[in-house]
Formats: structure tokens, sequence, C-alpha cells
């Protein structure tokens, strides 16, 4: 019931940004963007979120077009350590739960 | 360590057996969800309760499943006679019903059915 699209692999050399992008092309006025990773073996992580402007936090830079159909989510400086799945996720607060797609998996290498 | 916590971490039974996971969320939060993950999917939602109260529940959570959360604190997830099919990640989350509503995830139960 995945209502996002991403790429499913993408790779990113170390220190360089890393720009993972994604379509909404369902989106209401009243979901929210919100995007969450997953490192290997552990359970998913927070790592931002909006409706219509851009937001940055320590993690990372969210981009959301004036349409809202795509949004990216920038790492500024990748490292090993950013190595996971991304997921983005269209999400109201009505409905109380995430419907997590595919993801992208981010390779980030030396 | 403050965050969400499931136990056990693995979990091997073999076919037609019952098992039982725990989750433990965030102290004060009073929404927790289960959602179940196979191997190169997303996690898919299965069931949430506000406090003590199971809310909703999803097509996939068959009359075999069963989850409770007697006091509004840790959560149990229970799968009776279980399949090969059951054989996955099954995580627990919690969150606030503030206006964020960001849920935390523990590090997951993984099962395997043999």
């Amino acid at each position: 019931d995945a209502k996002t699209t991403q790429p499913p692999s993408m790779d990113c050399a170390e220190g360089r940004a890393a720009n993972l992008p994604c379509n909404h092309s369902t989106i209401s006025g009243n979901e929210y963007v919100y995007w969450y990773r997953q490192i290997h073996s552990q359970g998913p992580q927070y790592i931002i979120h909006g409706l219509k402007n851009n937001e940055t936090n320590e993690m990372a830079s969210l981009i959301i077009t004036e349409d809202r159909k795509s949004s990216t989510l920038i790492l500024p400086h990748a490292t090993l350590r950013d190595t996971a799945v991304y997921y983005c996720i269209d999400f109201t607060y009505n409905f109380n739960k995430f419907y997590f797609g595919s993801g992208t998996k981010l390779n980030v290498k030396p | 360590d403050t965050g969400v916590s499931q136990d056990p971490r693995h979990k091997i039974t073999k076919r037609g057996q019952n098992v039982t996971f725990r989750c433990d969320p965030i102290s004060e939060h009073n929404r927790l969800y289960w959602y179940r993950q196979t191997l190169g999917q997303g996690p898919e939602f299965l069931t949430y309760f506000q406090n003590e109260a199971q809310l909703e529940k999803s097509r996939l959570l068959s009359d075999r499943f069963s989850a409770e959360r007697p006091k509004g604190s840790f959560s149990t997830l229970e799968i009776q006679r279980t399949e090969q099919g059951d054989s996955a990640m099954y995580l627990c989350a919690s969150s606030l019903t503030d206006g964020l509503q960001i849920q935390y995830f523990g590090a997951g139960t993984r099962l395997s059915v043999l």
C-alpha cells in the first residue's frame, strides 16, 4: 500500500553529499513527508519530516517541491555509517501508521 | 538505554508451535505499534494500541495472531500454530500522540519457522 516511489539503490562517495529522491504522486494536502532509514539488523530510525517548507536538522535536509509531488533527502557529508535503506513515507495523522515501500539502498563507498 | 526494547532478538521454532514476543516501549509513550518485515521489503503495519486499547488491526493479522497491552505499558505479540510464512522480523515502535507522532522503533525480533 506504499504510495511513494524511490530508486532501489544509489551509490555515494564518502564525504560527498548524498541526494535521495522520492516521488509522492498521490500525496494529499494534509499528508506530511517523513524520512526514515534502516541500518542492517536494526529497526528504522527517524530522520526528518516536513509538510511544505524545506527542513533541516542535525542529520539531514529535506527539500520538498512546490507541488509536493517530489522530495529529496540530502545527507551533506555522507559517511560509511550512512550506508542503509532509506524510506520516504506520506503520513496522515488520522491514519496513525506508516506505509513503507521498498526504499532506496544507499551504498556509501570509501 | 531508554529506547524501545524487544525480546527475544531471535527465535527459532518448529512449524505448529506457539511463540510470544515482548515489546517495552519508551516509558511515556502511549502509542505502541507492531510491524512485520520480510527480507528485502519495508516494514508492514500489523496493529497499534493507544494505552491499553487496540485501535486498529491490519488484514495481515490473521486469527493466529494476537496482541495485547494489558496495562498500557509493555505489549506482547503471540503467534499460534506457526507456519513457515510467518518467518520475518517483527518490529515494535512507540510514539506520543502529539503533533509530530514520531515513531521510535526497537531492533526487532527475528523469527525463523523451520
